[in-house]
């Protein structure tokens, strides 16, 4: 079964910080590897999604980076806001559809 | 429609009864998904519709559990003789296709039972 690992559970940094946030998983035959943002009270937003032929994606100032062999993938967010105050999660497929999550990492940036 | 809605939005229910919640996916979209987020724990695959075939069911908790959509468009999960521990937020999502796209979930339904 494959098992997800998010680290660190929780963090605060100032704002203007660059932060890395980490993603483990078991099972390295995976057909893609999603980041999803949760706002409190809120459904998930998708953040990027990377295939399994794939080794990052970028959006702004968010980086995802994955390597399979390892069983790791890292969110990188540049210059961190406070809007980017959210819970943080990663999830793996290896379906092609039925995601596993972690647990998320919460994330409060502060002025 | 713009997004994944689905209602209500908060539902407190009495132990023992049955509750239903609404899934409307986004237009278009063949796939529908259906999790669960438990407090302090992370999201549970629970079933997954795709298109005119057999859904994935594999994720259903128990046999109290069921779901369907029809006409290819709206879901329906219900929960028979609901418990205490089925408390948790219910998550819809869809997807354009199966074939590992982009997931768009909807706001959930807190589902509380007293």
């Amino acid at each position: 079964k494959q098992e997800v690992t998010q680290i660190p559970a929780a963090l605060s940094v100032p704002e203007g910080e660059n932060l890395v946030l980490n993603c483990s998983f078991t099972d390295s035959a995976i057909y893609n590897l999603q980041w999803f943002r949760q706002d409190p009270g809120k459904g998930l937003t998708s953040l990027l999604l990377i295939q399994s032929s794939q080794r990052e994606q970028t959006s702004g100032r968010l980086n995802a980076s994955l390597d399979k062999s390892s069983g790791r993938s890292t969110l990188y967010i540049a210059a961190s806001q406070p809007g980017d105050s959210a819970t943080y999660l990663c999830a793996v497929s290896n379906s092609g559809y039925a995601l596993n999550f972690g647990k998320g990492t919460s994330l409060l940036v502060t002025p | 429609g713009a997004g994944v809605s689905q209602s209500p939005s908060n539902k407190v229910t009495e132990k023992g009864k049955d509750v239903e919640l609404r899934c409307d996916p986004i237009s278009g979209h063949t796939a529908l998904y259906w999790y669960r987020q438990s407090l302090g724990q992370g999201l549970e695959f629970l079933i997954y519709f795709q298109g005119n075939s057999a859904p994935d069911k594999s994720g259903l908790p128990s046999d109290r559990f069921s779901a369907e959509r029809t006409g290819g468009s709206v879901s329906t999960l219900t929960i028979q003789r609901t418990q205490q521990e089925d408390s948790a937020v219910y998550l819809c999502a869809s997807s354009p296709d199966s074939s590992g796209s982009t997931i768009y979930f909807g706001e959930g339904s807190w589902l509380t039972v007293v």
